[in-house]
């Protein structure tokens, strides 16, 4: 079956410091992979994607590869602001007739102090 | 141009009492999408509508009804509901079908007591 696996939080980082936070998958066919974020009191908005393997996704700093033979879409930004505090989800979509539909992970959530 | 629109945004249930969350996308989209938000278990899917007519469980469905009324909305019914239901919902509608990306509305929070 298709998992998401990410990695627990709470992440607390100082302003400035460098930023990651891991995600596996496992899915049956070949998905394509996503990082959602959401601030505080809002809906999930896309962040990056990748959809097919070692292609990199990037938007706002933050960067995610995916890696095929790890099963990884780690994200990762070079130095995280106050504003990038927020959950973030990574999610796999496999495709399929209809829908294809998500499947995230629990949710990291990230606090950057001043 | 909203995007995806859920009504209401905060709602107090007792135990056994109904109701019905509504959402509306306004980008043509073919795909919409009910999950419910817990601590600890990221969004899980309830429903979803493939298109227009066609309406599909998802991960946990027990408890909750879809209507697709037409290609615009998607509204999500507690018939009967149950503390367990206590969650925030979310709605999301996705274009065509070669493309993955789901658009999010800003979600519903329901708490019964």
């Amino acid at each position: 079956g298709n998992s998401v696996t990410q990695m627990e939080g709470p992440v607390t980082l100082s302003e400035e410091a460098f930023l990651t936070i891991n995600c596996t998958y496992t899915a049956t066919g070949y998905p394509s992979l996503f990082w959602y974020v959401q601030y505080p009191g809002e809906g999930l908005q896309l962040l990056l994607k990748a959809t097919k393997a070692d292609d990199k996704g990037s938007n706002k700093g933050f960067e995610a590869t995916y890696r095929k033979e790890t099963t990884s879409f780690h994200l990762e930004k070079g130095s995280v602001q106050v504003s990038d505090s927020a959950v973030y989800f990574c999610a796999l979509s496999e495709r399929q007739t209809g829908a294809n539909n998500l499947f995230f992970g629990t949710g990291t959530r990230l606090t950057v102090i001043p | 141009n909203a995007g995806v629109t859920q009504t209401p945004k905060f709602q107090v249930l007792k135990t056994g009492q109904s109701m019905t969350l509504q959402c509306a996308q306004d980008m043509n989209h073919n795909s919409m999408y009910w999950y419910r938000q817990d601590p600890g278990m990221g969004l899980r899917l309830i429903y979803y509508s493939a298109s227009e007519g066609t309406t599909d469980k998802g991960e946990v469905p027990n408890g909750y009804n879809v209507s697709r009324l037409n290609k615009r909305e998607f509204s999500l019914r507690l018939e009967s509901a149950a503390p367990s239901q206590t969650s925030v919902y979310f709605c999301a509608s996705k274009g065509l079908a070669g493309e993955n990306e789901q658009f999010f509305g800003p979600g519903t929070r329901l708490t019964v007591l």
